[in-house]
């Protein structure tokens, strides 16, 4: 399996207050990607990063931000959770572009 | 809208036949994935075609892809109860370093 690690797995969080969910990765892979996954939209694009410092914007971004001050971790915040920001959250990497996808085990949050 | 959609949603059938499971997307891509999610789990990549492909062949899986019709299918012979999953399809456009995802079928094998 792929070195990339995801943390917390389970989040129980108020509407309002900040989430920051990090993924680790120990492959020195340089694209990294956050998707939230909910029942009928599958997996959606939230954010990715083409290297450090370096990130854009995927389909569903509002409310989320992400930082990448090294290789190896990719930082999801959610500025002020809402409920809508219940999901399963994934992060993913690959090496080069248009190669597949490692994911890790995903970030099951709770805005309450 | 998704860029690629799967169809069936959900699938049901016996151990021991094939299933099939259909992807279309809507712009040029330059290659197709497909991957696998069992409950509770991430996803694991099964197969990559590229755009130049029309087919290929891993184990017991087959995808096809053709690009004038916009569409692939993933093909799983011989199915076995450890086969039941959500199967996704992911498509990555030939300009940038996004995949995009459908939502997926519900393969059930019924041992």
């Amino acid at each position: 399996d792929a070195g990339i690690t995801q943390s917390p797995r389970h989040k129980v969080t108020e509407t309002g207050t900040p989430v920051t969910l990090r993924c680790h990765q120990t492959e020195n892979h340089r694209y990294m990607y956050w998707y939230r996954q909910d029942p009928g939209h599958g997996l959606r694009l939230i954010h990715y990063s083409y290297g450090v410092k370096d990130t854009d914007k995927g389909e569903v971004s509002d409310g989320y931000s992400v930082s990448r001050s090294k290789t190896e971790d990719f930082l999801l915040t959610l500025e002020s959770a809402t409920s809508s920001q219940t999901s399963v959250y994934f992060c993913a990497i690959r090496g080069a572009v248009n190669e597949k996808l490692f994911f890790g085990s995903g970030t099951q949050l709770s805005v309450l | 809208s998704q860029q690629g959609e799967e169809d069936p949603q959900a699938l049901s059938i016996q151990e021991g036949e094939n299933a099939t499971m259909n992807c279309s997307y809507k712009t040029s891509i330059n290659n197709l994935q497909w991957y696998r999610q069992n409950s509770g789990r991430g996803l694991v990549h099964l197969i990559l075609i590229r755009s130049n492909e029309r087919e290929k062949h891993s184990g017991r899986l087959r995808v096809t892809l053709d690009t004038s019709k916009k569409s692939s299918s993933l093909l799983i012979t011989a199915s076995r109860a450890a086969d039941t999953a959500s199967y996704f399809c992911a498509t990555a456009l030939a300009s940038g370093s996004r995949l995009t995802f459908g939502e997926g079928t519900q393969l059930t094998v019924n041992p």
